[in-house]
This record gives C-alpha cells, sequence and structure tokens, in this order.
C-alpha cells in the first residue's frame, strides 16, 4: 500500500463550488505539505503543516484552506473554486523528530479541472 | 530569496548513454539539502538523490550520481547507462536545513530517452 495516498486522483467542478482535497499518510510523519503544480512551472508551497496545531502558509495560499484532523490526515479546501485553480495538486510528508531525514514525500497528485 | 533554476527545458540522450542535467540555486545559507525529484508520465513524484551541503562527497545512487559544487551554486544530475524507465521530467529542488525548510523548485527538465 502507498505511504501517501490522495483522494480523489482526479476532479472535475465548477467555478464557485467549495471542493476537498484529502491526503493520508502511514508514514508516521510530523509534517505535511500541500502544494500546487501548474505546466511549466515547479511546484510552489501552498500550506504547511508542522503538527495538528501547527499550520502555516506557503506562497500561495490566497484562495485556499487547510486542515489537520490527525497527525495522519491534511487536506485542502477550495472555499469558492476558480478556474486558475485548475492544476495538479501534491501532498507531501516528511519526519523532523529526532533524526528523521527530513526528506519529502509526495503522494500520487489530484488533477483538478475547475470550469 | 532561495531560487533554483534548471536552464535546459528539453533534453534527450540514447539508451544506455549518459547525460547530465543542470541547475544552478541562489542563496545566502550555508546548512542546506539539495535533490532530485522525477516525475514520470504516472505524474508520482519521486526522490531520486539527495545532497547535505556540508558533505564534500557527491551522492550516489546506482546509476545516478550528482556534482554538486558549493562555491558555484551548482548541482547537476548524471544519469548513467540510460534507460527507458528515464524517460520523465526532473525537478531539481532546495531546503534550508533550519526554519521553514520548504522546497523550492526548479521549472524542470524533460528527458528523453532515444531507443
Amino acid at each position: 500500500d502507498a505511504d501517501v495516498t490522495q483522494t480523489p486522483r482526479n476532479r472535475i467542478t465548477k467555478t464557485g463550488k467549495r471542493i476537498m482535497l484529502e491526503c493520508s499518510q502511514t508514514k508516521g510523519h510530523d509534517r505535511m505539505y500541500w502544494y500546487r503544480q501548474d505546466p511549466g512551472l515547479g511546484l510552489r508551497l501552498i500550506y504547511y503543516s508542522f503538527d495538528v496545531k501547527d499550520i502555516n502558509k506557503g506562497e500561495i495560499s490566497d484562495g485556499y484552506s487547510v486542515s489537520r484532523q490527525a497527525q495522519a490526515k491534511f487536506s485542502l479546501s477550495l472555499e469558492s473554486a476558480i478556474p486558475n485553480q485548475t492544476a495538479l495538486y501534491f501532498c507531501a510528508t516528511s519526519d523532523h523528530r529526532g533524526r528523521g531525514e527530513k526528506t519529502q514525500y509526495f503522494g500520487p497528485g489530484t488533477r483538478l479541472l475547475v470550469l | 530569496a532561495q531560487t533554483v533554476t534548471q536552464s535546459q527545458p528539453e533534453m534527450s540522450v540514447q539508451e544506455a548513454e549518459t547525460v547530465t542535467l543542470s541547475c544552478t540555486y541562489d542563496t545566502s545559507e550555508s546548512d542546506y539539502y539539495l535533490f532530485w525529484y522525477k516525475q514520470p508520465p504516472s505524474r508520482q513524484m519521486i526522490l531520486v538523490i539527495r545532497q547535505e551541503a556540508y558533505k564534500q562527497q557527491n551522492a550516489t545512487e546506482n546509476r545516478f550520481s550528482v556534482n554538486f559544487q558549493k562555491a558555484a551554486k551548482s548541482f547537476s544530475l548524471k544519469i548513467s547507462d540510460s534507460q527507458l524507465g528515464d524517460a520523465a521530467m526532473y525537478f531539481c529542488a532546495y531546503r534550508v536545513n533550519f526554519g521553514n525548510e520548504k522546497l523550492t523548485f526548479g521549472t524542470g527538465t524533460r528527458l528523453t530517452i532515444i531507443p
């Protein structure tokens, strides 16, 4: 089974709709991240979480919100989707406890199309 | 602000040959990590190799090796004995070792393997 899973894998929605993307991990890592990938660009950080009570904005957080429901779960919400939020979304995790290696491991991605 | 530059949008190589992908970065930090991630058509982000800035020895993982030139802020990836399965987008990424610790990505290099 995959260590980092994302649901759904693909989603089509309409402008103005609220949607949620979910991420779960079985790696036991403390930190979780949401990134966005657009064609011709690298990944850009939306939000990140050091633990359940510590949520931080990334470089492109406008129009997004997140929830860390448990150490293993981190969800991304688009409150009112707009077409320029069409992108590939990645969740990632990393281990910063003690001697954790801190490398980020990615989920399979969610392709979102906003019409 | 840290930036990562990949100046080769596309590269191609004959199967079994060697190819080098370039990456430069800009930072004022001295303690950081560098990574190469591979993104095949499945769109999964897969860690290829990582390098700790304070280690002078270049990292190696099987057919993948890096040439890390800290003074020049250069971090190239060499793929030896290229295989068809190596065809993918390759992203260079940077992370400072303490503090924010978010990954900053380059824009990627698309590698094509010619049979």
